[in-house]
């Protein structure tokens, strides 16, 4: 398997801008989460889902922050509009749902908006 | 909810020496912890886990953690550290309460980064 997939690696905005961030999981992982990392804030779970349906999304900053799994293979995070603040690393992670396995992330998606 | 804390944001070693980062979890319920580290530039990747088997576990790259439930604690080490250790790395802690509403939910301390001289 190629691991987790995220598209794109870089990405540069403007304020006001949509940006949509994607993920694919590792096949036959039921778990799937988005993660925002900054350096003030670290590591944040922003939402996740288990076999496609959201579970738990406190960590979504705002109304502006949407996330979408529509199949097993493929996940959406949307920021809409963008601001300068959202600039981020946002990393897709995916697991099985057994709470005893890992998590394997994918290489993340740098995002500026200025 | 459970929830993990890393003590000390950055830990400086020299090479050859002894690596301690310290993690502790707050849990209702018999947390699952993982340590993972993350490489500059790169995602994390999973050192070790602690699922309720072993209170020993021994990871890749020569590192290990003991899970201390009279403590609840779980902290990394490696007996001698190498220029090639020096990363960020995070503790964390999945639900495990299969009636929970947050079952399966992963969450990371805030991260060491650990820094090694020559």
């Amino acid at each position: 398997d190629a691991g987790v997939i995220q598209s794109p690696r870089h990405e540069v905005t403007e304020m006001g801008q949509e940006v949509t961030l994607r993920c694919k999981p590792i096949s036959g992982h039921n778990s799937l989460f988005w993660y925002r990392q900054t350096m003030m804030r670290g590591l944040e779970l922003l939402i996740y889902f288990n076999n496609n349906v959201p579970i738990d999304d406190s960590g979504m900053p705002e109304d502006r922050f949407s996330a979408k799994m529509p199949n097993a293979s493929f996940s959406t995070l949307k920021i809409q509009p963008s601001e300068p603040r959202d600039s981020a690393v946002y990393f897709c992670a995916s697991s099985h749902q057994d709470p005893r396995t890992e998590a394997f992330f994918g290489q993340g998606t740098r995002l500026t908006v200025v | 909810a459970q929830s993990v804390t890393q003590l000390g944001s950055h830990v400086s070693v020299s090479e050859g020496a002894l690596v301690l980062l310290r993690c502790n979890y707050s849990s209702s319920v018999p947390p699952y912890l993982f340590w993972y580290v993350q490489y500059p530039n790169q995602g994390l990747q999973l050192l070790l886990k602690y699922t309720s088997a072993a209170t020993l576990v021994k990871g890749i790259n020569g590192f290990e953690a003991e899970f201390k439930k009279s403590e609840t604690s779980f902290h990394l080490t490696k007996p001698s550290a190498h220029m090639s250790d020096a990363a960020e790395y995070f503790c964390a802690s999945r639900e495990g309460d299969a009636g929970g509403t947050s079952y399966g939910k992963l969450t990371f301390g805030q991260g060491t980064i650990l820094t090694v001289h020559p």
